[in-house]
Order: C-alpha cells, then structure tokens, then sequence
C-alpha cells in the first residue's frame, strides 16, 4: 500500500518565524502535492510537484515555497509564518497525471502564534 | 479553472438507510471524479472514483453516477453503517490535468 509520512505531526511556531514541513513517499510517484485544510474551504492546493527539482504554483501558493530534492521529498516551507497560515497541512503523492488516485500523508497541525 | 462545489455540508442518515451526497463541476474536459473518505482525526484516503467514459460505477455498498449533461456527479452510500460516518469529499481533474480540485467536503451521520 502507498506510503505517505510527514513531519512534524504538530508544530507551534511564532508569527515572523520560518516552518518547514516535511513530506516522504516510498511509492516511487513522480507527482507529489501540499494541500491545506480549513472549515469551509475543503482542500485546497498550495504547490505541487511532477518530479525531483520541479516545484509548480497551486491555488493558494502565496506565503508559501515549496523544493522536490528527490523523487521522494517534498518540502513546504513558510518563510515568515503569519497566524493565517494556521492549519491543517496534508500531503499526497500520485502516480501520473492529476487523472489518478492520490494517497494522502497523515497531516501536520500548524499553529501560528 | 475548475470549480467543484458540494451541495451539502452536513447529512444524517439512518442505519440502514442510503446516502447521497452531491457534487457539481465547471469545467467540460474534466474526465475523473475520485472520492476520498476521512474519518475523525484522520487523514483522507480513497474509496472510489469514475471516468467520464461511463455513467454509474459500483463497489460493493458505494455507487458514483456521473451526469455529463448536467456536470453532475453523485455518491450512494446503501445500507449505510455507523462506520460510514466521516467526511466525504469529491473532486475533478481533466484527464490531462495536473492535478485535482477538491469540494468543501460533507460530513456524514449514520445515527442507529
């Protein structure tokens, strides 16, 4: 089955600070995605990944960067977290195209204080 | 770009009874609708999709009809358990698309 890990689990950070949440897959995906979640919003994509070295814009990718070092790791990183940025982050990987089942990481609780 | 909306927030069902829980989308190349289920607490893992070359997909107590006329999409949950409460989410992609947009999700009860 498709594993998805990332770190940390949960994580306090000051507002101004930097975060950088991590994400690993073993499934050999060559497309890698960061999602946030809030209340009313669903999931809505912040930056995605075709491959080791590519990073692409999603929907809401202000605020936030984003480096794929390896096929495996995909990185999201908040330069200077704002309480906004409070959520929760999830990261997926997938096979092909956006045309193909993800499989979702456990999520990080962010919160910015 | 693609829009998916998801009609309802929240629905309570019976045990026993059926679920139904309704999607929309905007755009006309979109070519595959996934749902993915996440339990309290949990993350979100899939539990069916179907491609826009057929109209009514089933496995086992899940169907998914997908009306292209009306870019329309829909989940049937039958014979529903309490294991079935969690939130549902449903999303499109073209088949050349690179990835997939999400609706709000909605929160299923299954009440004994």
């Amino acid at each position: 089955e498709a594993a998805v890990t990332q770190s940390p689990r949960n994580k306090v950070a000051v507002t101004g600070g930097k975060v950088t949440l991590s994400c690993n897959q073993t499934n050999n995906h060559n497309n890698m995605y960061w999602y946030r979640q809030d209340t009313g919003h669903g999931l809505r994509l912040i930056h995605y990944s075709y491959g080791a070295g590519s990073t692409e814009k999603g929907d809401i990718p202000d605020g936030y960067k984003a480096s794929r070092p390896s096929q495996e790791n995909f990185s999201l990183i908040l330069e200077l977290a704002t309480p906004s940025q409070t959520s929760v982050y999830f990261c997926a990987s997938g096979e092909g195209t956006g045309a193909d089942t993800q499989y979702f990481g456990p999520g990080t609780r962010l919160l910015v204080l | 770009g693609e829009k998916v909306e998801q009609h309802e927030s929240t629905l309570s069902v019976r045990e026993g009874d059926s679920a139904v829980i309704n999607c929309t989308y905007t755009d006309t190349a979109s070519s595959y609708f996934p749902w993915y289920k996440q339990e309290a607490g949990k993350s979100l893992h899939f539990v069916i999709d179907i491609r826009s070359n057929v109209d009514r997909k089933q496995s086992q107590r899940l169907i998914v009809l997908l009306d292209k006329k009306a870019k329309r999409f829909s989940l049937h949950i039958t014979a529903t358990q309490p294991e079935d409460s969690a939130i549902y989410f449903c999303a499109a992609s073209a088949n050349s698309g690179t990835y997939q947009r999400f609706g709000t999700g909605t929160k299923l009860q299954v009440v004994p």
